[in-house]
């Protein structure tokens, strides 16, 4: 399994940008990099994955170095309600076809008024 | 579009019982997995059905099993159940069992073991 390395916390203001930062050298050339945030006690919710290109949607843009050692997720404009544990999750094929994620601790992100 | 649904919210049971969880696939989803998250602690991978066989498990004992329905909803088993299964039971659906599925989550099943 690839592994992923996030920083345990970070702070943000409201309306200023978070850059949550993700490390994950041994990435194959075929994973995917997930992200996803939980919301204290709720079900996980998918943000955006990509495998080379830069990617944005309505939520949050994602940077991934040309290497693909590691990647950032950006919530360009951080509100109270971004605060949340975010996952980068390589997506791993299990050698039988099927794609479970594996879930580290993850980034505790708290947006500050 | 109706997204993932899971029942019950909350469950109470002792140790030694068994208990049912449910979840219901979102519209188009065939492929249910489902995860345990212990408190304080990521999502881990119980297993996976697809096409209403297990496609795919994780680091769990047998006691933990599963169904998945001919409309693509899906139970956990648990048996015997041990004060460590105390946990969030997630279940997440997607369009395929593959890398390039993308899952969406439930809201969970707060199951404590007395």
């Amino acid at each position: 399994d690839a592994k992923t390395t996030q920083p345990p916390s970070m702070d943000c203001a409201e309306g200023r940008a978070a850059n949550l930062p993700c490390n994950h050298s041994t990435i194959s050339g075929n994973e995917y990099v997930y992200w996803y945030r939980q919301i204290h006690s709720q079900g996980p919710q998918y943000i955006i994955h990509g495998l080379k290109n830069n990617e944005t949607n309505e939520m949050a843009s994602l940077i991934i170095t040309e290497d693909r050692k590691s990647s950032t997720l950006i919530l360009p404009h951080a509100t109270l309600r971004d605060t949340a544990v975010y996952y980068c999750i390589v997506r791993v094929d299990g050698g039988t076809s099927y794609g479970k994620l594996t879930f580290g601790q993850g980034t505790i992100l708290t947006v500050h008024p | 579009e109706t997204g993932v649904t899971q029942s019950p919210t909350h469950l109470i049971k002792t140790r030694g019982q068994q208990v049912t969880l449910r979840c219901s696939s979102q519209s188009g989803h065939n492929t249910v997995s489902w995860y345990q998250q212990a408190l304080g602690q990521g999502p881990q991978f119980i297993f996976q059905y697809y096409r209403e066989e297990e496609n795919g498990r994780g680091n769990f004992p047998p006691r933990f099993s599963g169904l998945q329905f001919p409309n693509y909803s899906s139970e956990l088993n648990v048996n015997a159940l041990e004060l460590d299964d105390s946990a969030l039971y997630l279940c997440a659906s997607s369009e395929g069992p593959g890398r390039a599925d993308t899952q969406y989550f439930g809201p969970g099943t707060r199951l404590t073991v007395l």
